[in-house]
């Protein structure tokens, strides 16, 4: 089974800094994909960024990039220029088409200091 | 946004008692999710369904069942619920139709306290 690993339960940053949050996942398999999701305090998930495995590039949504390195089965995120909006949960998980479900890591709280 | 609503929001309810969670889409998706949340696990799937009346197991299955008799609704029952079943519960769907994979849309969540 696939697992999804988020070894930081708690982040801060100062707005306007940048901050990385780390995910590594476990798997076997060559096809899937890894998403990151943003959990404010209203408890809606929303997507934030996703990378395909096949892909080399770097995933970039806005202030949001990933460090993807799939030989070490590493998948971080990067928020550039913090704002006090971004502080919320971030989940990390992985899709693999095979089995058409996600396994979600156990987060990581980000706070934002003004 | 996508369509999902879940019902009720909120409940709170005694151990042993039934419960049932509803979920409801307006998308027409074909694959629906049940999710319970817990602080320290993430989102952890306990089933699934992959069309009317076709459903499946997760990785958290144990004391709950589903029901799904029409496209747009998932029912998750908890036939008598427990303490350890305490959590937040999202309903999630997607649809392959046109997308490159199964991106999964949330909905509000329910939370769920069981005395």
């Amino acid at each position: 089974a696939q697992t999804v690993t988020q070894s930081q339960p708690e982040m801060s940053v100062q707005e306007a800094e940048t901050v990385t949050l780390s995910c590594t996942y476990d798997t076997s398999e060559s096809d899937y994909y890894l998403f990151w999701y943003k959990q404010p305090p209203s408890r809606q998930m929303i997507l934030v960024i996703r990378q395909e495995a096949y892909k080399q590039q770097n995933a970039t949504e806005n202030r949001f990039s990933v460090n993807f390195q799939k030989a070490a089965k590493s998948f971080s995120l990067k928020i550039s220029d913090s704002q006090l909006g971004d502080a919320a949960m971030y989940f990390c998980a992985y899709y693999r088409n095979a089995g058409n479900m996600l396994t979600f890591g156990g987060g990581t709280r980000l706070m934002v200091k003004p | 946004d996508a369509g999902i609503t879940q019902s009720p929001r909120h409940k709170v309810t005694e151990t042993g008692t039934p419960v049932t969670l509803r979920c409801h889409q307006t998308e027409n998706h074909r694959y629906m999710y049940w999710y319970r949340q817990d602080p320290g696990h993430g989102l952890r799937l306990i089933h699934y369904s992959y069309g009317v009346k076709d459903t499946d197991k997760g990785e958290v299955s144990d004391g709950y069942s589903v029901s799904r008799s029409k496209t747009e609704d998932f029912l998750l029952t908890l036939e008598s619920a427990t303490s350890s079943q305490t959590s937040v519960y999202f309903c999630a769907i997607s649809d392959l139709a046109g997308r490159p994979y199964n991106e999964q849309f949330f909905g509000p969540g329910t939370r769920l306290t069981v005395l």
